[in-house]
């Protein structure tokens, strides 16, 4: 049972904006940087998007991301049939003292 | 070019024990702390278990806590888990990751293709 929780799924048309969220809590989210993974059907994840939105070379702006409180987001713009995967956010958690992954989110684009 | 390479799969029966590696190679090994995260069959992702480039510091999920052991061999660029009293529950996918920082778990920024860990009688 994850101390972080990602809505299960999100979906949207071709070119749409879909937003993930991310819910924690004052030991993890809010007072930890949040990081994103994505993950293709049988493949290891990837970094996707970190702090103040860093992305690794060949991620694209059209991923962003943002954080309130105890809550953050990711937002795909313009959404493209690649973009179809797993999503998870994860940031360390100074109480467990151990590195927490959201529950995920499957985003399918229609 | 960044590279990890697990090994270790196998098939083990519950209480039993397991050791898993992960071969780095294309950056400077002892300068960056290393993960272990599972992936259940159809869920999401866990992390396990963390250790520091010097590995002077290592750090458990509870779910593993006094069962896993996290250590490295900076000389051969190499990171292990010791896994012991296995449960059903740990079967999963096991993927080594490199974090972005020198001491504490914060960004995975890349990641092995996993070896598989199947616990069952």
């Amino acid at each position: 049972q994850s101390v972080v929780t990602q809505s299960p799924s999100a979906s949207g048309t071709p070119g749409q904006r879909v937003t993930i969220s991310c819910s924690g809590s004052s030991s993890n989210i809010g007072s930890n940087s949040v990081i994103w993974y994505q993950q293709f059907p049988g493949t290891a994840p990837i970094l996707l998007i970190y702090t103040d939105n860093q992305r690794p070379s060949g991620v694209p702006d059209r991923f962003s991301v943002s954080k309130s409180g105890t809550s953050a987001s990711l937002a795909i713009s313009g959404l493209r049939s690649e973009d179809e995967a797993d999503y998870y956010c994860a940031a360390w958690d100074d109480s467990l003292n151990a590195y927490v992954f959201g529950t995920g989110t499957k985003v399918t684009v229609l | 070019e960044v590279q990890l390479l697990e090994s270790g799969e196998g098939l083990v029966q519950p209480g039993g024990s397991l050791r898993l590696s992960c071969a780095a190679s294309g950056f400077t090994f002892s300068n960056f702390a290393m993960s272990w995260v599972r992936q259940a069959p159809g869920k999401g992702l866990e992390w396990v278990s963390g250790i520091s480039g010097s590995g002077d510091r290592t750090y458990y999920a509870d779910s593993v806590k006094g069962r896993f052991a996290i250590y490295r061999d900076n000389s051969k660029n190499t990171m292990y888990l010791q896994m012991s009293s296995l449960r059903a529950e740990d079967t999963a996918v096991y993927y080594c990751a490199k974090d972005v920082s020198g001491v504490g778990i914060v960004v995975l920024d890349k990641w092995g293709q996993g070896t598989l860990v199947t616990v069952s009688a």
